[in-house]
């Protein structure tokens, strides 16, 4: 157990919706970060956020959002679902957000699928 | 764009012998390299690192080899062992913490 939790763990939807996926670090943890990972690809990163702020961003669509609250938990949103959308989303949290190395923590992961 | 590669999406070997899986990058704004072990249904776990300084790291069953002029990191396990069948994935972190991953090796440990 990482200690990083994440819900929920399936979500079954339909194109065109919305969705709010949710990521609950690691206690003393302050950054956050989400991973998309669809069939067959790798890690996609996607955005990482640092004691409340986006800290750094990858391969994020403009359809996607996400926030870090002042308790430090984050959520992912995905809007205007589309097939491809379907996937596994990781959230990892670390100790810091400098730009030396920190180990990031990974959550089991929330499997969505797109209908 | 795909700036980090592994190319074998599966690697088998006999308990006991050495397995080496490879990774392949194209950025030299990468200053930090990871491997990470994936179980099914579970989150990525951290196996090892190496700074771009080094070309070198070990730890107790695990090697990681950089070779900065190739842009080419290797993951030796030896010995190998039936736990540690798993998917590996080879990732790399530029200074802003934007950490990009291959697509992984599926490692399977035969008794």
């Amino acid at each position: 157990d990482s200690g990083v939790t994440q819900t929920p763990k399936h979500l079954i939807t339909a194109t065109g919706q919305r969705v709010t996926l949710r990521c609950s670090p690691r206690s003393g943890d302050l950054s956050v970060y989400w991973y998309q990972q669809s069939l067959d690809q790798g890690l996609q990163f996607l955005i990482q956020y640092y004691n409340g702020e986006e800290r750094a961003k990858g391969n994020i669509l403009e359809r996607f959002s996400a926030q870090q609250f002042p308790d430090l938990h984050s959520e992912l949103n995905l809007s205007s679902l589309e097939l491809g959308d379907s996937a596994l989303y990781f959230c990892a949290s670390s100790v810091a957000g400098s730009s030396s190395y920190n180990e990031q923590f990974f959550g089991p992961g929330t499997r969505l699928t797109v209908l | 764009d795909q700036q980090v590669k592994q190319n074998s999406p599966s690697l088998s070997v006999q308990e006991g012998r050495i397995s080496i899986l490879n990774c392949d990058y194209t950025n030299s704004m990468f200053d930090y390299f990871l491997w990470y072990k994936k179980y099914p249904a579970e989150g990525p776990t951290f196996l090892i690192s190496i700074s771009s300084i080094k070309d070198k790291n070990e730890d107790g069953r695990f090697t990681v080899f950089l070779n900065k002029s190739a842009k080419h990191l290797s993951l030796h396990i030896v010995p190998s062992q039936p736990g540690d069948s798993a998917v590996y994935f080879c990732a790399a972190k530029k200074a802003n913490n934007d950490m990009r991953f291959g697509a992984g090796t599926r490692l399977t440990v035969k008794p």
